[in-house]
């Protein structure tokens, strides 16, 4: 069966120092990634999506960014965070490339910037 | 560009009643492929049900869900609401290419006894 691991759980940053979320699959050979942004009480939003190690395509950046060093671990970051940065960070995989894949939600990160 | 509609922010209503929650969405491509998911307080979003077949019920835990194009609407629907079915419930739409989803804001459900 296939995991979703993220980390940290939650983190409480100053705004303008770095960030770095981590999220890992495990039981799944080359899957598609993704993260989101959740906005208390709001939508989400997609951010970046990967189809393979090395290789991130951007859908909305909000100052992010986002790497795949491995096959299996999806990576958002940033040097400098501001207070929109505030939220729910959920890394997501699906299995199959296509229209009508669905995709699995990782447990989230929540993130607070003061 | 593709967009998905959902008017309810927040529905509360008891136990045993109906539940509808509607969604429509805007694309310019003639086959889109729809989906519900729902997120229950603390925990990550899980699909619902999904569908790109025009006119054709799609059933999972309870709730239906047909794809209508001539009116691009994809209502969730659910005859009897239970109180687990208290939840953030999201519709969303796949862009042609598959590599986005686009959701909707989201309609949060608040079934009391």
């Amino acid at each position: 069966a296939q995991t979703i691991h993220q980390w940290p759980v939650a983190e409480i940053k100053a705004v303008g120092s770095p960030l770095s979320l981590g999220c890992t699959i495990k039981g799944k050979s080359s899957p598609n990634l993704y993260w989101y942004w959740q906005a208390t009480g709001g939508t989400l939003q997609q951010l970046f999506y990967s189809i393979t190690v090395g290789q991130v395509e951007s859908v909305v950046q909000l100052n992010l960014s986002a790497s795949r060093p491995k096959d299996d671990q999806f990576i958002l970051s940033t040097e400098k965070l501001l207070l929109s940065h505030s939220g729910f960070y959920l890394c997501a995989w699906s299995p199959d490339w296509g229209n009508y894949a669905e995709q699995f939600f990782g447990p989230g990160t929540r993130l607070t910037v003061l | 560009g593709d967009s998905v509609t959902q008017t309810e922010g927040l529905v509360t209503l008891t136990e045993g009643l109906p539940v509808m929650l509607n969604c429509t969405y805007q694309t310019i491509y003639s086959n889109p492929f729809l989906f519900w998911y729902v997120q229950h307080l603390n925990e990550s979003p899980r699909l619902l049900l999904k569908s790109f077949t025009d006119n054709k019920r799609t059933e999972h835990q309870g709730f239906h869900a047909t794809l209508h194009k001539s009116s691009s609407s994809f209502h969730l629907q659910k005859s009897s609401a239970q109180l687990s079915d208290s939840a953030l419930y999201y519709c969303a739409l796949s862009d042609q290419g598959g590599r986005a989803l686009i959701f909707g804001t989201g309609t949060t459900v608040s079934v009391s006894p």
